[in-house]
């Protein structure tokens, strides 16, 4: 079985500054997937980025990095240069790659504000 | 949302009514993935279809839950006898193959609220 585990309370930065959004996890799988979305006010989810367990490099994407440290099992989120639109619940989730679907286990979500 | 389209997007109804949630993935996507949130939850793997084809339903409710996708037309999980407790945002995914690495690209969400 999966898990992933969020823990934080809410989360507060500063408009441009940096935050980390943790996110550990636990599977007897090989392989895996890992993957963080938004959940703004308005409800839909929003995919933000993307680890694969074999992938030599930490993924990035635009101010998104994932933090992946597989000996640890965390996968923290780091967003750079925050803005207000980044106000919004984060969830974390994985996968298992020797399953024949994209079957997700989210965690609870982190929730993030941004101040002006 | 990258064209996932659901409705209703808001449905209200009463305790012992049936709900129907639809699901129209994005085009030339077949596979179509249901997830259940809670208040104040992250989202729970309700089943995972193919057209026609019910490939892993490990997250359903074994009575009153149903899901279907046809060959065609949406996707539909509908929800009979419904009680307060199945009150909760109900989304779904599509994805143009199956897979762990392939992104699921999310619809807006159907949110259920039994009175």
């Amino acid at each position: 079985a999966q898990k992933i585990t969020q823990t934080q309370p809410g989360m507060f930065v500063q408009e441009k500054e940096a935050v980390t959004l943790d996110c550990t996890y636990d599977t007897s799988d090989p392989s895996y997937g890992l993957f963080w979305y938004k959940q703004p006010s308005s409800g839909e989810m929003i995919f933000l980025i993307y680890q694969g367990s074999y992938d030599q490099q930490n993924a990035t994407e635009g101010r998104y990095s994932l933090n992946f440290q597989k000996a640890r099992k965390s996968a923290n989120l780091v967003i750079s240069a925050s803005q207000l639109g980044d106000s919004a619940m984060y969830f974390c989730a994985m996968t298992s790659s020797t399953g024949a679907n994209s079957k997700l286990t989210f965690g609870k979500g982190i929730t993030l504000s941004v101040r002006p | 949302n990258a064209g996932v389209m659901q409705n209703p997007r808001h449905l209200v109804r009463r305790r012992g009514q049936e709900a129907r949630l639809r699901c129209s993935p994005v085009k030339g996507h077949s596979h179509v993935y249901w997830y259940r949130q809670l208040p104040e939850e992250g989202l729970k793997f309700m089943v995972y279809l193919q057209k026609e084809n019910i490939i892993d339903e490990s997250g359903m409710p074994k009575e009153r839950f149903s899901a279907e996708f046809p060959k065609e037309g949406p996707s539909i999980l509908r929800i009979q006898q419904v009680v307060r407790g199945d009150s909760a945002a109900y989304f779904c995914a599509s994805s143009p193959r199956g897979g762990a690495t392939g992104e699921l690209f999310f619809g807006e969400g159907s949110r259920l609220t039994v009175l």
